[in-house]
């Protein structure tokens, strides 16, 4: 089985500041991904960034960058310059190969950028 | 654009009384899940479909049911809401099964749901 835990349940950053969102995971799978997600107020879940146990390099998509350390079974999302728009829920989720048909979400973190 | 497609956005229901959520898709993917979530909670997945193929979560009340007539459209019933099924519901999609980034899951905007 796969576990996500998200320790920061809410969070306050300046804007313009970098912000790090903290993930750890738990599985016993050899091959995983794992996903972030965005969570406006609005309600949709929009993909922001994937990173694959196998993956040589740390994901990037723009501003996010995924901080991947899986010895420590780590997986945190690093947002660069914030903006006001950024404020939402982020969760990070996990799937492996065994449970390849479902993903495993953590609790999020809600993410407030101030002016 | 290729997307996922939820109507209602809003679902105003009495207590007892049969609703039926829809979802479709124009990603032409295998795969359509539907999530119930709860007020500052994580998405709980409810159960898919791996095309025609449905796969009920353990946990899934019975009160819950889903059809997927073609590969386009997914619908959820709930055959007696109660106060404690007022929720969002997400509908996603996503290519495949695996842990590849063909597991990316596409969702909808979701349906919030009210019981009366």
């Amino acid at each position: 089985a796969q576990k996500i835990t998200q320790t920061q349940p809410g969070m306050f950053v300046q804007e313009k500041e970098a912000v790090t969102l903290d993930c750890t995971y738990d599985t016993s799978d050899p091959s995983y991904g794992l996903f972030w997600y965005k969570q406006p107020s609005s309600g949709e879940m929009i993909f922001l960034i994937y990173q694959g146990s196998y993956d040589q390099q740390n994901a990037t998509e723009g501003r996010y960058s995924l901080n991947f350390q899986k010895a420590r079974k780590s997986a945190n999302l690093v947002i660069s310059a914030s903006q006001l728009g950024d404020s939402a829920m982020y969760f990070c989720a996990i799937v492996g190969r065994r449970g390849a048909q479902k993903l495993v979400f953590g609790q999020g973190t809600r993410l407030t950028i101030n002016p | 654009d290729a997307m996922v497609i939820q109507n209602p956005r809003y679902q105003v229901t009495q207590f007892g009384k049969p609703v039926t959520l829809s979802c479709s898709q124009t990603l032409n993917h295998n795969v359509m899940y539907w999530y119930q979530q709860k007020s500052s909670q994580a998405p709980k997945l409810l159960f898919h479909y791996y095309d025609k193929d449905f796969n009920n979560e353990a946990d899934t009340p019975d009160n819950f049911q889903s059809r997927r007539p073609n590969t386009s459209f997914c619908f959820l019933d709930i055959r007696s809401p109660g106060l404690g099924d007022a929720a969002m519901y997400l509908c996603a999609t996503s290519r495949d099964f695996s842990t590849t980034r063909s597991n990316e899951q596409y969702f909808g905007p979701g349906t919030r749901l009210t019981v009366t």
